[in-house]
Order: C-alpha cells, then sequence, then structure tokens
C-alpha cells in the first residue's frame, strides 16, 4: 500500500524560499504524476501543481511564478518549493499520487505538514 | 478556471438519516468530478471518481451522481463516522479545483 510523507520546516520567514519533500513508501514513483495541494487554516484545498516521474511538469497559473517542482528517483521522493512567501503561503500542504494520466484525482494523500510563514 | 461551488455550507443531519450534498461547476466537467471526505486532523479521502464510481473499501451507502454541472453526493443513512468535511473537484479542466466544502454535522 502506497504511503505518502511529507516532510521540511515548519516555519519560513517572509521573502524566503519554501521547500518541501514528499518521500513515497510502499511503492515506486516511476510512472505516476505526482502532486502539491495545500490548504490555509479554515479554508478550502488549492491545487498547486503535479510531477510526473520523469519531471515534466505542470502548475497551478496563480503560483506558476513561484512554484518549482522537481523528482528524485532514486530517493523516491518529489519536492516543492514556493518562492518569496508571504503570510498568504500559509497552510497545510499535502502531497498525492494522480491516480493516472487523464484521471486526475488524487489518492493517495500524505498526512500534510502546516507550514507557517512569519517572521 | 472553473469554479466548484458547494451547498449547503454546513448541513445538519440525524444519524441514520438520508443526506444529500451538492456541488455545481461554473461550466460543463462532463463526469469528471471526484468526492473527498476529510475528517479534522487528517488528509483527505477519496469516496467517490467519476461523478458515480465508489473508490475501493468505501461503503456503499455512499453514492455519487449527476454530470455536466450538476452533482451530488448522497449518504443513504448516516453513521457516526460519516459526520466530516466533503470536498468535490474536478479533473476535467486544468488547473484542477475544488468546491469549498460542506460540513455535515450531527443534528
Amino acid at each position: 500500500q502506497v504511503q505518502l510523507q511529507e516532510s521540511g520546516p515548519g516555519l519560513v520567514k517572509p521573502s524566503e524560499t519554501l521547500s518541501l519533500t514528499c518521500t513515497v513508501s510502499g511503492g515506486s514513483i516511476s510512472n505516476y504524476y505526482w502532486s502539491w495541494i495545500r490548504q490555509p487554516p479554515g479554508k478550502g484545498l488549492e491545487w498547486i501543481g503535479y510531477i510526473y516521474y520523469s519531471g515534466s511538469t505542470n502548475y497551478s497559473p496563480s503560483l506558476k511564478s513561484r512554484v518549482t517542482m522537481s523528482v528524485d528517483t532514486s530517493k523516491n521522493q518529489f519536492s516543492l518549493k514556493v518562492s518569496s512567501v508571504t503570510a498568504a503561503d500559509t497552510a497545510i500542504y499535502y502531497c498525492a499520487r494522480v491516480a493516472s494520466d487523464g484521471n486526475n484525482w488524487f489518492d493517495p494523500w500524505g498526512l500534510g505538514t502546516l507550514v507557517t510563514v512569519s517572521s | 478556471e472553473i469554479v466548484m461551488t458547494q451547498s449547503p455550507a454546513t448541513l445538519s443531519v440525524s444519524p441514520g438519516e438520508r443526506a444529500t450534498l451538492s456541488c455545481r461547476a461554473s461550466q460543463s466537467v462532463s463526469s469528471h468530478l471526484v468526492w473527498y471526505q476529510q475528517k479534522p486532523g487528517q488528509a483527505p479521502r477519496l469516496l467517490i471518481y467519476g461523478a458515480s464510481t465508489r473508490a475501493t473499501g468505501v461503503p456503499a451507502r455512499f453514492s455519487g451522481s449527476g454530470s455536466g454541472t450538476d452533482f451530488a453526493l448522497t449518504i443513504s443513512s448516516l453513521q457516526s463516522e460519516d459526520f466530516a468535511l466533503y470536498y468535490c473537484q474536478q479533473y476535467n479542466n486544468w488547473p484542477y479545483t475544488f468546491g469549498q466544502g460542506t460540513k455535515l454535522e450531527i443534528k
């Protein structure tokens, strides 16, 4: 059974870069798309983007200028960077597997990690 | 970007009763819609995909319906573990978007 686990700093200063890693266990990262989704406290879900195991990416237009995703197949991990963060980037960040190409729903999800942007 | 609107924001229902949650898309998403359940402190769990297909392990009391712009999630006889937040998500058009959620609470 595939499991995902997010890791990274829980506190980031304004204007700095948020960096998170998602480790995939119980299955290979190969042949799948992998996604990041965030949820500001008390608010709904926002899709950030996805990355294919080969490294191709697709980002949400609202975040495209500040987001970079990468993948490390040797470690079964993929990563997220969001630059120039503000308080509006404070959220629980989830990583998830995309079901399959063309079936762009998310299953399973990691437990999520709270990232707070504050000085 | 397709806007997903869920209603109501909060639904109060007694255990054993039927609950119907609605999700409307700002333009057609065909049947490319999923439902998730989220409990406090937990990640969302996939319930329904393709508007009406239950995910593995999801009880039969959960059913999804609709196509185009109007969708519904029905829980036929509410159990205590069903009181949670429910989100819809469309995957017909990029960027993929979620509704704001419906909180299903015990009446």
